[in-house]
């Protein structure tokens, strides 16, 4: 059964860059047809895509937050990883990975990251 | 940018009952959608893809229809269980982009 967990800090100061880690187990994030994706859901509201990644280090970003965003992938660990600078509060959020293939059919449990001094 | 608009923002129903939930998209999304169950604290959970075909372990009760711009989740029969948040979700111009609709709140009457 394919596992994703996201982790990294949970607080992060505004101005500064949030960073997550999504490790996959159960399976390998080098399979084909795949991207790997973070998604998020500010407290009481809907959900964004942030950006996808493929296992050959494709990546596309949701515009609105394409200067901020960087989305990179380690397939020796079976992880891929989120980087979001210039954090301010409307960045407080759960953030997801998850497995998409157009939908998304795994995903991890989520993590909420606080933007706060 | 396709922006997906859901209807209505909240849905009071009876278990037993059949839930109609709609989502239009403002250009043609083709058949490129899907539709999620989201409950508090947990992740999105994807019923629905392609349109009308369901997700593994999605039971019978969840359908979805439409083409284009115009898209239906139908719960055949309300369970406990079923009351919860629903997403729509296009994928269009994957992997490029997605976006998903507001949601619909499903609630118990």
């Amino acid at each position: 059964q394919l596992r994703l967990q996201e982790s990294g800090p949970g607080l992060v100061k505004p101005s500064e860059t949030l960073s997550l880690t999504c490790t996959v187990s159960g399976g390998s994030v080098t399979i084909n047809d795949y991207y790997w994706a973070w998604i998020r859901q500010p407290p009481g509201k809907g959900l964004e895509w942030i950006g996808s990644i493929y296992h050959s280090g494709s990546t596309y970003y949701n515009s609105s937050l394409e200067s901020r965003v960087a989305i990179s992938i380690d397939t020796s660990k079976n992880q891929f990883s989120l980087k979001l600078s210039s954090v301010t509060a409307a960045d407080t959020a759960v953030y997801w990975c998850a497995r998409l293939r157009g939908g998304g059919d795994y995903w991890g449990q989520g993590t909420l990251v606080t933007v706060s001094s | 940018e396709i922006v997906m608009t859901q209807s209505p923002a909240t849905l009071s129903m009876s278990p037993g009952e059949r839930a109609t939930l709609s989502c239009r998209a403002n250009q043609s999304v083709v058949n490129n959608l899907a539709w999620y169950q989201q409950k508090p604290g947990q992740a999105p959970r994807l019923l629905i893809y392609a349109t009308s075909m369901r997700a593994t372990g999605i039971p019978a009760r969840f359908s979805g229809s439409g083409f284009g711009t115009q898209f239906t989740l139908t719960i055949s029969s309300l369970q406990s269980e079923d009351f919860a948040v629903y997403y729509c979700q296009q994928y269009n111009d994957w992997p490029r982009a997605l976006t998903f609709g507001g949601g619909t709140k499903v609630e118990m009457k």
